[in-house]
């Protein structure tokens, strides 16, 4: 157990349709990073937040986005979803200090796009 | 940006073989070099990494190499066991990339009792 928790497990969803998935870092973790798994794109990262701002994107659609609350918690929204979005959607946390780059991955959440 | 190679796709080994991943990455800038274990379905597990100011380093059955005027870093499992069997992959950071992690296209390892 990493200690980054993620809910729901398993999502099953229409095209079209709007999803929040939500994610708890490790107690002391200020850093989340998201990542989508799928067949065809290997893992591939998503957005960065740290300490509630969000540091970093990479190949994020426009119909996706996310945020940090004030309690560390983080949580990605997809929308006017499509059935290529299904796939695995991790979060990582990290304490993202100098001394510390380990992320360590949550259980993930399976989409599935219907 | 970073782009992170990892060969081989697929990788069989006979019960206490050893077996080799090797990945090459392309930005010097790199300098965080992680392994991570996914079994079917679950989370990728960290198992491993090595920082850029080091050339290897070692945990029990597993240990890492790292090249950087080459740019590649290896993998290697001794005597391997059948609960080794997983999906390997690498991954590379740095920090003008706010440490996020390009993943190498993943290694299925099979060993074979």
């Amino acid at each position: 157990d990493s200690g980054v928790t993620q809910t729901p497990k398993h999502l099953i969803t229409a095209t079209g349709q709007r999803v929040t998935l939500r994610c708890s870092p490790r107690s002391g973790d200020l850093s989340v990073y998201w990542y989508q798994q799928s067949l065809d794109q290997g893992l591939q990262f998503l957005i960065q937040y740290y300490n509630g701002e969000e540091r970093a994107k990479g190949n994020i659609l426009e119909r996706f986005s996310a945020q940090q609350f004030p309690d560390l918690h983080s949580e990605l929204n997809l929308s006017s979803l499509e059935l290529g979005d299904s796939a695995l959607y991790f979060c990582a946390s990290s304490v993202s200090g100098q001394s510390s780059y380990e992320q360590y991955f949550g259980p993930g959440t399976r989409l599935t796009v219907t | 940006g970073e782009n992170v190679e990892q060969h081989p796709s697929t990788l069989s080994v006979q019960e206490g073989d050893s077996a080799v991943i090797k990945c090459t990455y392309s930005d010097s800038a790199s300098n965080y070099f992680p392994w991570y274990k996914q079994e079917l379905g679950k989370r990728p597990q960290l198992i491993i990494d090595i920082r850029s100011n080091v050339g290897e380093k070692k945990d029990q059955r597993i240990a890492v190499t790292l090249n950087k005027t080459a740019k590649h870093f290896s993998l290697h499992i001794t005597e391997t066991q059948p609960e080794d069997s997983a999906v390997y992959f690498c991954a590379a950071s740095n920090e003008a990339s706010a440490r996020q992690l390009t993943f190498g296209s993943g290694t299925q390892l099979t060993v074979l009792p």
